[in-house]
Protein backbone atom coordinates (compact mmCIF):
# COMPACT_ATOMS: atom_id res chain seq x y z
CA UNK A 1 0.00 0.00 0.00
CA UNK A 2 3.07 2.47 -0.18
CA UNK A 3 2.76 5.27 -2.69
CA UNK A 4 5.29 5.85 -5.18
CA UNK A 5 6.75 9.11 -5.38
CA UNK A 6 8.71 10.50 -8.45
CA UNK A 7 11.23 11.71 -8.93
CA UNK A 8 13.98 10.12 -6.47
CA UNK A 9 15.68 13.02 -6.17
CA UNK A 10 15.76 16.43 -8.45
CA UNK A 11 18.66 19.37 -7.91
CA UNK A 12 17.07 22.82 -9.03
CA UNK A 13 18.84 26.13 -8.76
CA UNK A 14 17.49 28.72 -6.52
CA UNK A 15 14.24 30.20 -8.00
CA UNK A 16 13.57 26.87 -10.59
CA UNK A 17 10.19 25.46 -10.12
CA UNK A 18 9.53 21.31 -9.37
CA UNK A 19 7.44 19.08 -8.71
CA UNK A 20 6.89 15.94 -7.18
CA UNK A 21 4.52 13.30 -7.55
CA UNK A 22 2.77 10.65 -5.54
CA UNK A 23 1.03 7.83 -6.83
CA UNK A 24 -1.47 5.04 -5.13
CA UNK A 25 -2.65 1.82 -6.24
CA UNK A 26 -5.61 2.20 -3.71
CA UNK A 27 -8.63 4.92 -3.67
CA UNK A 28 -7.32 7.96 -1.41
CA UNK A 29 -9.49 9.55 2.08
CA UNK A 30 -6.40 12.01 2.13
CA UNK A 31 -2.88 13.10 0.93
CA UNK A 32 -0.67 14.31 3.45
CA UNK A 33 2.68 16.21 2.61
CA UNK A 34 5.59 16.22 4.78
CA UNK A 35 9.63 17.80 4.38
CA UNK A 36 12.45 16.35 6.89
CA UNK A 37 15.56 17.58 7.09
CA UNK A 38 18.38 15.71 7.25
CA UNK A 39 18.19 14.18 11.30
CA UNK A 40 15.60 16.26 11.81
CA UNK A 41 11.71 15.19 12.53
CA UNK A 42 9.33 15.85 9.92
CA UNK A 43 7.33 18.89 9.20
CA UNK A 44 3.91 19.27 8.25
CA UNK A 45 3.20 20.91 4.65
CA UNK A 46 -0.45 20.36 4.18
CA UNK A 47 -3.57 17.81 3.81
CA UNK A 48 -5.19 17.43 0.51
CA UNK A 49 -8.71 16.09 0.47
CA UNK A 50 -11.02 14.54 -1.56
CA UNK A 51 -12.42 16.43 -4.46
CA UNK A 52 -9.27 17.55 -6.43
CA UNK A 53 -8.85 20.35 -4.51
CA UNK A 54 -5.79 22.43 -4.57
CA UNK A 55 -3.93 24.10 -1.44
CA UNK A 56 -1.23 26.45 -0.96
CA UNK A 57 1.73 27.14 0.96
CA UNK A 58 3.45 30.31 0.19
CA UNK A 59 5.08 29.27 -3.09
CA UNK A 60 4.43 25.51 -2.10
CA UNK A 61 1.24 24.11 -3.37
CA UNK A 62 -0.64 20.93 -4.08
CA UNK A 63 -3.30 19.17 -5.97
CA UNK A 64 -5.36 16.37 -5.61
CA UNK A 65 -6.70 14.36 -7.96
CA UNK A 66 -8.99 11.60 -6.66
CA UNK A 67 -10.33 9.80 -10.00
CA UNK A 68 -6.09 8.95 -10.69
CA UNK A 69 -5.01 8.27 -6.93
CA UNK A 70 -2.44 11.03 -7.51
CA UNK A 71 -0.98 13.93 -5.92
CA UNK A 72 1.24 16.45 -7.27
CA UNK A 73 3.25 18.93 -4.59
CA UNK A 74 4.04 22.44 -6.70
CA UNK A 75 7.55 24.21 -5.11
CA UNK A 76 7.43 27.79 -7.75
CA UNK A 77 10.95 30.09 -7.21
CA UNK A 78 12.62 27.46 -5.20
CA UNK A 79 14.35 28.92 -1.83
CA UNK A 80 17.53 27.16 -0.56
CA UNK A 81 15.76 26.54 2.94
CA UNK A 82 13.68 24.14 0.40
CA UNK A 83 16.20 21.49 0.31
CA UNK A 84 15.10 18.38 2.26
CA UNK A 85 12.93 15.17 1.76
CA UNK A 86 9.53 15.77 0.90
CA UNK A 87 7.41 12.75 2.12
CA UNK A 88 3.53 11.81 0.90
CA UNK A 89 1.71 10.07 3.31
CA UNK A 90 -1.45 8.51 2.05
CA UNK A 91 -4.48 7.43 3.95
CA UNK A 92 -6.17 4.58 2.34
CA UNK A 93 -9.25 3.67 4.90
CA UNK A 94 -10.24 7.64 6.61
CA UNK A 95 -8.97 6.26 9.66
CA UNK A 96 -5.97 8.60 9.40
CA UNK A 97 -3.66 6.09 9.60
CA UNK A 98 -0.60 6.94 6.56
CA UNK A 99 1.71 4.85 4.30
CA UNK A 100 4.39 6.58 3.68
CA UNK A 101 6.38 6.96 0.15
CA UNK A 102 10.36 6.65 0.09
CA UNK A 103 10.26 10.34 -0.31
CA UNK A 104 12.27 12.62 -2.89
CA UNK A 105 15.34 14.14 -1.91
CA UNK A 106 15.40 18.14 -3.20
CA UNK A 107 18.60 20.05 -3.19
CA UNK A 108 18.32 23.71 -4.18
CA UNK A 109 21.59 25.15 -4.77
CA UNK A 110 22.66 29.04 -4.88
CA UNK B 1 5.22 25.33 24.65
CA UNK B 2 3.12 22.34 23.58
CA UNK B 3 5.46 19.38 21.56
CA UNK B 4 6.36 15.79 21.31
CA UNK B 5 9.40 15.15 23.66
CA UNK B 6 11.82 11.92 22.48
CA UNK B 7 14.25 10.53 24.71
CA UNK B 8 17.44 10.14 24.12
CA UNK B 9 18.29 11.04 20.91
CA UNK B 10 21.17 8.50 20.78
CA UNK B 11 20.96 4.53 22.16
CA UNK B 12 23.29 2.10 21.86
CA UNK B 13 22.42 -1.49 22.83
CA UNK B 14 24.21 -4.74 22.95
CA UNK B 15 22.89 -7.94 21.39
CA UNK B 16 20.48 -9.76 23.07
CA UNK B 17 19.39 -6.64 25.33
CA UNK B 18 15.60 -4.73 24.96
CA UNK B 19 15.84 -1.17 25.09
CA UNK B 20 12.70 1.22 25.81
CA UNK B 21 12.49 4.53 23.85
CA UNK B 22 10.41 7.20 25.31
CA UNK B 23 7.54 9.56 23.70
CA UNK B 24 6.10 12.14 25.53
CA UNK B 25 3.06 14.89 24.37
CA UNK B 26 1.86 17.58 26.19
CA UNK B 27 0.02 18.33 22.85
CA UNK B 28 -3.43 16.20 24.27
CA UNK B 29 -3.39 14.31 21.79
CA UNK B 30 -5.66 10.87 21.48
CA UNK B 31 -3.77 9.38 18.92
CA UNK B 32 0.00 8.29 18.76
CA UNK B 33 2.17 6.28 16.71
CA UNK B 34 5.87 4.97 16.41
CA UNK B 35 7.68 4.60 13.24
CA UNK B 36 10.92 3.17 11.86
CA UNK B 37 13.15 5.41 9.14
CA UNK B 38 15.90 3.13 7.19
CA UNK B 39 18.08 5.00 4.44
CA UNK B 40 15.84 5.18 1.27
CA UNK B 41 12.86 3.42 3.02
CA UNK B 42 10.66 6.08 3.94
CA UNK B 43 8.72 6.18 7.11
CA UNK B 44 6.91 2.55 8.79
CA UNK B 45 4.62 2.07 10.90
CA UNK B 46 5.37 -0.27 13.82
CA UNK B 47 2.30 0.35 16.37
CA UNK B 48 0.09 2.87 16.85
CA UNK B 49 -2.56 4.04 19.70
CA UNK B 50 -6.13 5.79 19.48
CA UNK B 51 -7.22 5.70 23.24
CA UNK B 52 -5.43 4.83 26.41
CA UNK B 53 -4.90 1.02 27.38
CA UNK B 54 -5.49 0.29 23.22
CA UNK B 55 -3.70 -0.12 20.72
CA UNK B 56 -2.77 -1.64 17.42
CA UNK B 57 0.06 -3.35 15.28
CA UNK B 58 1.18 -1.61 12.12
CA UNK B 59 3.25 -3.33 9.38
CA UNK B 60 6.60 -4.28 11.28
CA UNK B 61 5.20 -5.03 15.01
CA UNK B 62 7.49 -7.97 15.16
CA UNK B 63 10.36 -7.36 17.80
CA UNK B 64 8.71 -4.60 19.09
CA UNK B 65 6.15 -3.75 22.04
CA UNK B 66 4.48 -0.79 23.06
CA UNK B 67 2.17 0.73 26.01
CA UNK B 68 -0.39 3.39 26.49
CA UNK B 69 -0.88 3.58 30.16
CA UNK B 70 -1.54 7.22 29.84
CA UNK B 71 -2.67 10.21 27.38
CA UNK B 72 1.08 11.53 27.25
CA UNK B 73 3.17 8.56 26.98
CA UNK B 74 3.72 5.99 24.40
CA UNK B 75 6.83 4.30 24.73
CA UNK B 76 8.11 1.17 22.10
CA UNK B 77 10.32 -1.35 23.37
CA UNK B 78 12.71 -2.57 21.34
CA UNK B 79 13.19 -6.36 22.19
CA UNK B 80 15.78 -8.64 21.36
CA UNK B 81 13.45 -10.59 18.67
CA UNK B 82 14.34 -7.87 16.59
CA UNK B 83 17.08 -8.81 14.40
CA UNK B 84 17.80 -5.40 12.81
CA UNK B 85 17.21 -2.65 14.89
CA UNK B 86 19.39 -0.02 13.93
CA UNK B 87 17.46 2.52 12.54
CA UNK B 88 16.01 6.05 12.97
CA UNK B 89 12.89 6.02 15.14
CA UNK B 90 9.78 8.72 14.98
CA UNK B 91 6.83 9.12 17.44
CA UNK B 92 4.22 11.04 16.18
CA UNK B 93 0.79 12.31 17.49
CA UNK B 94 -2.43 13.19 16.07
CA UNK B 95 -5.87 15.13 17.52
CA UNK B 96 -9.09 12.74 17.25
CA UNK B 97 -10.76 13.88 14.44
CA UNK B 98 -10.78 13.64 10.69
CA UNK B 99 -8.33 14.65 8.51
CA UNK B 100 -5.88 15.98 11.30
CA UNK B 101 -1.69 16.06 10.56
CA UNK B 102 0.44 13.82 12.49
CA UNK B 103 3.36 15.96 14.60
CA UNK B 104 6.64 14.30 14.69
CA UNK B 105 9.19 14.19 17.32
CA UNK B 106 13.33 14.63 16.68
CA UNK B 107 13.51 10.95 16.84
CA UNK B 108 15.68 8.40 18.33
CA UNK B 109 18.70 6.99 16.47
CA UNK B 110 19.38 3.57 17.81
CA UNK B 111 22.32 1.67 16.73
CA UNK B 112 23.62 -2.05 17.85
CA UNK B 113 27.12 -2.21 19.58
Amino acid sequence: QQPVQSPQAVILREGEDAVINCSSSKALYSVHWYRQKHGEAPVFLMILLKGGEQKGHEKISASFNEKKQQSSLYLTASQLSYSGTYFCGTDTSGANNLFFGTGTRLTVIP
Amino acid sequence: DGGITQSPKYLFRKEGQNVTLSCEQNLNHDAMYWYRQDPGQGLRLIYYSQIVNDFQKGDIAEGYSVSREKKESFPLTVTSAQKNPTAFYLCASRREGGNQPQHFGDGTRLSIL
